[in-house]
């Protein structure tokens, strides 16, 4: 099956510094990535989409400027958290599709999180 | 607009005996439909799809989904469950290939020993 790595699996922080998430796709071309946010008990909130190459798509009421995305190649995709602050911690959750003869197969392949605590 | 409702928060079973996760959806065309598991502090494991075809589809560890049009439900079943199913389920749908996928609320299996 296809492999998405997530990393770091969990980070803490001090409050008004940043914080990377790198999500990889291992074994396959991922066109796109998506980004979720998922609070304790809750389900996943889509954040926004990243395509290889452009400018990520912002859900609405995500501050882009405040949850950076980068999607530099078919393989990698980051998310950085700017300023953070105790109100970020969070579980943060990448997903990536395959590309698979010019189209996907549909499904998505999940990262397996990263818990960020800011202090 | 594209949702999907999972009406039960938990569902307890006890081990041996079947395990049925509800799921309804709407969506505006075709939906894809999509169950996925998740583990406290882990990322969402795939389990199973419908695209098209046959209504029954089985997917990981045993489990499998009844595609149902007309009462747009993919209820998620097993036949004969495992205290290691024990889990946060979700159901999600997307109304193209390339649309985002909506999750519903997820729901919690308990299953006892």
């Amino acid at each position: 099956g296809a492999v998405v790595s997530q990393h770091p699996s969990r980070v803490i922080c001090k409050s008004g510094t940043s914080v990377k998430i790198e999500c990889r796709s291992l074994d396959f071309q991922a066109t796109t990535m998506f980004w979720y946010r998922q609070f304790p008990k809750q389900s996943l909130m889509l954040m926004a989409t990243s395509n290889e190459g452009s400018k990520a798509t912002y859900e609405q009421g995500v501050e882009k400027d405040k949850f950076l995305i980068n999607h530099a190649s078919l393989t990698l995709s980051t998310l950085t958290v700017t300023s953070a602050h105790p109100e970020d911690s969070s579980f943060y959750i990448c997903s990536a599709t395959r590309l698979a003869g010019g189209g996907t197969t549909g499904e998505l392949f999940f990262g397996e999180g990263s818990r960020l605590t800011v202090l | 607009a594209q949702s999907v409702a999972q009406p039960e928060d938990q569902v307890n079973v006890a081990e041996g005996n079947p395990l049925t996760v509800k799921c309804t959806y709407s969506v505006s065309g075709n939906p894809y439909l999509f169950w996925y598991v998740q583990y406290p502090n882990r990322g969402l494991q795939f389990l199973l799809k419908y695209i098209t075809g046959d209504n029954l589809v089985k997917g990981s560890y045993g489990f499998e989904a009844e595609f149902n049009k007309s009462q747009t439900s993919f209820h998620l079943k097993k036949p004969s469950a495992l205290v290691s199913d024990s889990a946060l389920y979700f159901c999600a749908v997307r109304d193209d290939s390339w649309g985002k996928l909506q999750f519903g609320a997820g729901t919690q299996v308990v299953v006892t020993p």
